[in-house]
């Protein structure tokens, strides 16, 4: 099983360009989330879903869009890219109940210039 | 709403020492635990979970009791290793609300 499958690994973005962070996986899993990771932050959540066609926003929405038109995939798109926007993007998935961890991407390091 | 609060880093400690890393949560109900770790470069994985109180999870020698009385999950290892060295965090996941809360990471260095 691969699992949780994030492309790119690195990407470099001008400011004011657009760009989609891809997400996918193959563990039939319900929910799938965005976090991104900043020195001293932790992790912050950025749009999740429940199920195909569900979507919500996290703590941090805006300049993200998402979209869930399968189960297996989970794309996040940056709108118009900002410097504040440089950071780590990891994706991960999970069953329904709060019994179960959530899998890891191994991320996308972003940094807009 | 949901929190974790987790001990502040970083942390350093020699090679067979004992650690513990400290974390406290809120929560209404009784949420799902757990630590996940990650090494330099890497995503997170899950280290290790516990799903109701006086649960104890544990792998890899690190263990973790689940005490709903004082709201805690704090992390022990017995003998650390240079292969430990790592940012831990901690989190919940609860009932009806099954976004992972996430404490902010303590970074661990093991020297030899």
């Amino acid at each position: 099983n691969a699992g949780v499958t994030q492309t790119p690994k690195f990407q470099v973005l001008k400011t004011g360009q657009s760009m989609t962070l891809q997400c996918a996986q193959d563990m039939n899993h319900e929910y799938m989330s965005w976090y991104r990771q900043d020195p001293g932050m932790g992790l912050r959540l950025i749009h999740y879903s429940v199920g195909a066609g569900i979507t919500d926003q996290g703590e941090v929405p805006n300049g993200y869009n998402v979209s869930r038109s399968t189960t297996e995939d989970f794309p996040l798109r940056l709108l118009s890219a900002a410097p504040s926007q440089t950071s780590v993007y990891f994706c991960a998935s999970s069953p329904r109940g709060k019994d179960y961890g959530y899998t890891f991407g191994s991320g996308t390091r972003l940094t807009v210039v | 709403g949901n929190s974790v609060t987790q001990m502040e880093g970083p942390v350093t400690l020699s090679e067979e020492a004992f650690l513990t890393i400290n974390c406290t949560y809120t929560a209404t109900g009784y949420p799902s635990l757990f630590w996940y770790v990650q090494y330099p470069g890497e995503g997170l994985q899950l280290l290790l979970k516990a799903t109701k109180a006086d649960d104890k999870g544990s792998n890899k020698g690190f263990e973790a009791t689940y005490r709903k009385e004082t709201t805690s999950f704090h992390l022990e290892k017995g003998s650390v290793q240079v292969s430990d060295s790592a940012v831990y965090f901690c989190a919940l996941r609860g009932f009806g609300n099954e976004k992972l809360t996430f404490g902010t990471g303590t970074r661990l260095t093991i020297i030899p």
